[in-house]
């Protein structure tokens, strides 16, 4: 039972492009969202987030779009860089008994940004 | 300020032995978690704690204990190890909010 969906293992994308990284969730409760980001050998750090009472919060080069009638976020980086070449979180708290500050994550998806 | 530290970085077990992920942080933060990273996967909960003395399972438990004995550290304990414990272990805590802080991770290969 995969509360949070991303489809997409890898994305690829030419520098000054933009990326756009994908979630989608099942549950109905999450009113909360997180994107992390992960370089190997380290651990997962906050990106960006956004509330349910919002349909968009932006942080300098990243954006975040949330859909909630379709259950659908989304990551916009542009331009996109090299650095930014990494793993991408989606993740939610909640998600099941006990504490709601437990969050529940994606699967990730690896973003290649080309010189 | 450190943030989350966990020790060690890099461990090697064989199956059956036991050893304790240790973690701490130093930014007062009531909740704490631990999870596991598999290849491909993303990150699994295995215990959280809401305070110092409140330990609850997470999504995946089986094979390990944790305890809280004060607001700074989060043990994770392993008893006997085995392959399918083979993974990368991240410790984690938050304060007010699910803004969850992690520690650099613990690569675990049990042979």
């Amino acid at each position: 039972d995969q509360q949070v969906k991303q489809n997409s293992p890898s994305l690829s994308v030419q520098e000054g492009r933009i990326s756009i990284l994908n979630c989608d969730y099942t549950n109905s409760m999450f009113d909360y969202f997180l994107w992390y980001k992960k370089y190997p050998a380290e651990g997962p750090t906050f990106l960006i987030s956004i509330s349910s009472i919002k349909d968009k919060n932006e942080d300098g080069r990243f954006t975040v779009f949330l859909n909630k009638s379709a259950k659908h976020l989304s990551l916009h980086i542009v331009p996109s860089q090299p650095g930014d070449s990494a793993v991408y979180f989606c993740a939610a708290p909640g998600g099941g008994a006990g504490s709601n500050y437990k969050l529940t994550f994606g699967k990730g998806t690896l973003l290649t940004v080309n010189p | 300020n450190a943030g989350v530290t966990q020790t060690p970085k890099f461990r090697i077990l064989k199956i059956g032995q036991s050893m304790t992920l240790q973690c701490a942080q130093d930014m007062n933060h009531n909740y704490m978690y631990w999870y596991r990273q598999d290849p491909g996967m993303g990150l699994k909960l295995i215990y959280y704690s809401v305070g110092a003395g409140i330990t609850d399972k997470g999504e995946v438990p089986n094979g390990y204990n944790v305890s809280r004995s004060t607001t700074e550290d989060f043990p994770l304990r392993l008893e006997l190890a085995a392959p399918s414990q083979t993974s990368v272990y991240f410790c984690a805590s938050s304060g007010q909010g699910p803004r969850a802080f992690f520690g650099q991770g613990t690569r675990l290969t049990v042979v």
